[in-house]
């Protein structure tokens, strides 16, 4: 079965300085992995996506994130974090009926 | 384009009462999921639609819980009798396709609380 574990449920990092949040999943076959982002009062938005092309994706707001089939994980970066990056971030694998399976959320702080 | 949409954002009901909440998707995506988290939880699927059919109500927690989706176009969520352990946020996400490489998009959710 599909699965994705987020291995902080908090980062609180300086503005300007890098941001990671740690994804691992678990799949039987080459799996569908997401970042999604929602911000107070928003909904769920897409960051990027992966889907067994390129392992380093590209996202938006200067995120990417790289998949490692080594380690089975897909942690999500930016190099430089700003304000508004504040907000819960969310790694997502797609289950075997197309379902999206969360994990439980990385709340990340940024300080001024 | 407009986005996912879902109505209402805020809605208290009382243990025992009824609520609907109301997703409409994105104009043209004949699949429609439905999400929810609980209070602590990870946000968990309950069920998807491919046009006005149930494609898989496999994660619906029990039979309080009714989505239908007629015409194919906007899908209700009922809760009836709520309880209190329906707390918790409900999503709504659509997609064009179902196959893995297209995206999902979610709406801002409603925030349902029991009392």
């Amino acid at each position: 079965a599909q699965s994705v574990t987020q291995l902080d449920s908090h980062v609180s990092v300086s503005e300007g300085t890098p941001v990671l949040l740690r994804c691992n999943y678990s799949s039987s076959y080459s799996p569908s992995l997401f970042w999604y982002v929602q911000h107070p009062n928003k909904g769920l938005q897409l960051l990027l996506k992966y889907t067994s092309a390129a392992t380093l994706v590209k996202g938006i707001n200067g995120f990417e994130a790289e998949f490692k089939k080594s380690e089975t994980s897909f942690h999500l970066t930016k190099p430089s974090a700003h304000m508004s990056d504040a907000a819960e971030y969310f790694c997502v694998v797609r289950g075997n009926n197309n379902d999206m399976r969360f994990g439980a959320g990385t709340r990340l702080t940024v300080k001024p | 384009e407009a986005g996912v949409t879902q109505f209402p954002s805020h809605s208290v009901i009382e243990k025992g009462q009824t609520v609907t909440l109301r997703c409409d998707p994105i104009s043209g995506h004949d699949n429609l999921y439905w999400y929810r988290r609980v209070m602590g939880k990870e946000i968990k699927f309950l069920l998807h639609f491919v046009k006005e059919s149930k494609q898989d109500e496999s994660g619906m927690p029990n039979n309080r819980f009714l989505a239908e989706r007629t015409g194919g176009t906007y899908s209700t969520l009922k809760v009836q009798p709520a309880e209190l352990e329906d707390s918790g946020v409900y999503f709504c996400a659509s997609s064009q396709e179902w196959l893995a490489t297209y995206t999902q998009y979610f709406g801002p959710g409603t925030r349902l609380t029991v009392l």
